[in-house]
């Protein structure tokens, strides 16, 4: 079982258009971050959470952390050819498991077309 | 470039061949990650050293795959008799600090293509 569920796996939306994608588990997380990902690149860090109900803002980028730790948001507006990529979420485990790793989800493949 | 550095970008490799990638972390970040990334997955988590020490090691680290961090400074990763299905993208991240917060910074990753 996936720990970090990743929804949608992908999409295709227009340049312009608003999207947002989730990340939802049933585990309660310490911090949640997000990473942006190029074919054949490491993942680059976009953001990370820490506080329940948080948001942060980067650009046209919105992040929300849940109240309960669990879940988080990412939300981009007006979006355009370069947001294309592969967006990771990934977390580290508020109790049990491992305190040492970050746990990733399976991703959102994104495509803006022009 | 001050970031996290791996070698090489690229290898090929035949079945039963033994490799090892290096990494080189941020420098003063006393973590360093080991992650498997195979195409449309996420990364899976491999291994992480506190500085030389390696603290924790999953389970999908078979007993023909080593790492070392010996001055807790640069990292390398060994596979032995390496098999097709270790054809993948391994990637190494590191992190100043521990606990709530802390986050990981990585390299470009070495793709591994074995036949």
């Amino acid at each position: 079982t996936q720990l970090l569920e990743q929804s949608p796996q992908f999409l295709s939306i227009q340049e312009g258009e608003n999207l947002t994608v989730y990340c939802n588990s049933s585990s309660v997380f310490s911090s949640l971050q997000w990473y942006r990902q190029e074919p054949g690149e490491g993942p680059v860090l976009l953001v990370t959470v820490v506080t329940g109900g948080e948001v942060k803002k980067l650009k046209r980028l919105t992040f929300q952390f849940g109240d309960a730790r669990k879940d988080s948001s990412l939300h981009i507006t007006a979006a355009q050819p370069g947001d294309t990529g592969l967006y990771l979420c990934a977390g580290a485990l508020r109790y049990g498991g491992s305190q040492g790793n970050l746990i990733f989800g399976k991703g959102t493949k994104l495509s803006v077309k022009p | 470039d001050t970031g996290v550095s791996q070698d090489p970008r690229h290898k090929i490799t035949k079945r039963g061949q033994n490799v090892t990638f290096r990494c080189d972390p941020i420098s003063e970040h006393n973590r360093l990650y080991w992650y498997r990334q195979t195409l449309g997955q996420g990364p899976e988590f491999l291994t992480y050293f506190q500085n030389e020490a390696q603290l924790e090691k999953s389970r999908l680290l078979s007993d023909r795959f080593s790492a070392e961090r010996p001055k807790g400074s640069f990292s390398t990763l060994e596979i032995q008799r390496t098999e097709q299905g270790d054809s993948a993208m391994y990637l190494c991240a590191s992190s100043p600090q521990m606990g709530v917060g802390s986050e990981a910074f990585f390299g470009q990753g070495t793709r591994l293509t074995v036949v």
